[in-house]
């Protein structure tokens, strides 16, 4: 199986600033990676597919970056609305493992 | 709109069976396989399995073999995931999901 291991496991950041997720895979898996967003109580967003490819309608302030093993998602000056926990999803193969979460929260 | 509904939150006791449906819309239902992902409470989210809604090929999370079971229903474009002999461990919201599109997930719990 794939493992798929992101840091930091939370990051707290204020209102403008830029916070930078990362996400390992164990295996090369080219480009197959989507980051989602998951506020509580809530069921997962897809932000980006494809290491960096921005879903439709998901602020230009998100962006992903990466291929192979090694990947990144970035925000370029935090809204208040995206303050919630963050998940990188492998597909290059089955098990289409999920990252552990990385909580974002206001400083 | 393209849209997966969900059944609605069950309650079991241990060691029984419980069965999801997720009824897909708006969209062709065999251009999209599905996937069945889980959020035990407070965790992180656990992928379970995928299957075909075109051939019913199937792939499980190892975990998950030989107590789940991923059926599709095409007259109704619905998919259904069992787990078998549950545990309190179970205790989850489970979603279908495909692509950018996730349902709004079932809350099972599991208790005597």
């Amino acid at each position: 199986d794939i493992q798929m291991t992101q840091s930091p496991s939370s990051v707290s950041g204020s209102v403008g600033d830029r916070v930078i997720i990362t996400c390992r895979a164990s295996h090369d898996i080219e480009s197959w990676l989507a980051w989602y967003q998951q506020k509580p109580g809530k069921a997962p967003k897809l932000l980006i597919s494809a290491a960096s490819s921005l879903e439709t309608g998901v602020p230009s302030r998100f962006s992903g970056r990466g291929s192979g093993t090694d990947f990144t998602l970035t925000i370029t000056s935090l809204q208040p609305e995206d303050y919630a926990t963050y998940y990188c999803q492998q597909a290059k193969s089955f098990p289409y493992t999920f990252g552990q979460g990385t909580k974002l929260e206001m400083k | 709109q393209v849209q997966l509904v969900q059944s609605g939150p069950e309650v079991k006791k241990p060691g029984a069976s419980v069965k999801v449906s997720c009824k897909a819309s708006g969209y062709t239902f065999t251009n999209y396989g599905l996937s069945w992902v889980r959020q035990a409470p407070g965790q992180g989210l656990e992928w379970m399995g995928w299957i075909s809604t075109y051939n019913d090929d199937i792939n499980y999370a190892q975990k998950f073999q030989g107590r789940v079971t991923m059926t599709t229903d095409t007259s109704t474009s619905t998919v259904y995931m069992e787990l078998r002999s549950l545990r309190s461990d179970d205790t989850a919201v489970y979603y279908c999901m495909r692509t950018a599109v996730w349902g709004q997930g079932t809350t099972v719990i599991v208790s005597s």
